[in-house]
């Protein structure tokens, strides 16, 4: 299964200010996930970020706030822009592997705890 | 749209009591279903899957079968211990072949008690 790592683990910021997630996987995969896990909620899909196309957003997520690059199968960025209390959150990472035969997992990173002041 | 209920946490429990947390779904065509675990301070782990129909999934003791007919997918363990306290989610992915968009319920905290 793949390995992936976050940095940072945690941050605090000011309002105002943008924080970049960076998502780094130990083997080359095709789709990368970012999710917002508010506090005490479930996972929210922010985009889907495929390596050489633009990444697709759900419903209620704009790239302006929350810019993602993916430059390569192994990494990725998200940026949280113009940050808000609001968006304290947990921010994941997870990334599509081939598990056996023809059926995918999801792997999830450890998450980057963000609280914005 | 595809939504995934949870029953409502935290549920707190005695070492070796049974457990079952509830799950349902509302999805068109064929999901697949998942039952991933929050551990404290750890990222989220896939605990088990089942992707058609009457498929049951299993693993460290736990079990959940696909259930079409009543669209439900219940997590169960028939003794549970102390380091199985963790927050549990269940999922649904409309992919085929693939997970894509996976859909969690709300997540049910478990807190087991020596």
């Amino acid at each position: 299964s793949a390995v992936i790592s976050q940095k940072p683990s945690r941050d605090i910021c000011q309002r105002g200010t943008s924080l970049t997630i960076q998502c780094q996987v130990d083997s080359q995969v095709t789709m990368m996930f970012w999710y917002r896990q508010q506090p005490g909620q479930s996972l929210t899909l922010i985009a889907t970020a495929n390596q050489g196309s633009e990444a697709t957003y759900e419903s209620g997520f704009v790239i302006d706030k929350f810019p993602i690059s993916r430059p390569n199968l192994t990494f990725s960025t998200l940026t949280v822009s113009n940050m808000s209390p609001e968006d304290s959150s947990i921010y994941l990472c997870s990334v599509e592997e081939t598990s056996w035969g023809s059926y995918n997992e999801q792997f999830f990173g450890p998450g980057t705890r963000l609280t914005v002041l | 749209g595809n939504s995934v209920t949870q029953m409502e946490g935290p549920v707190t429990l005695s070492e070796e009591a049974f457990l079952t947390i509830n799950c349902t779904y509302t999805a068109t065509g064929y999901p697949s279903l998942f039952w991933y675990v929050q551990y404290p301070g750890e990222g989220l782990q896939l605990l088990l899957k089942a992707t058609k129909a009457d498929d049951k999934g299993s693993n460290k003791g736990f079990e959940a079968t696909y259930r079409k007919e009543t669209t439900s997918f219940h997590l169960e363990k028939g003794s549970v211990q102390v380091s199985d306290s963790a927050v549990y989610f269940c999922a649904l992915s409309s992919g085929s072949g693939n997970t894509g968009k996976l859909i969690f319920g709300q997540g049910t905290t478990l807190q087991v008690k020596p």
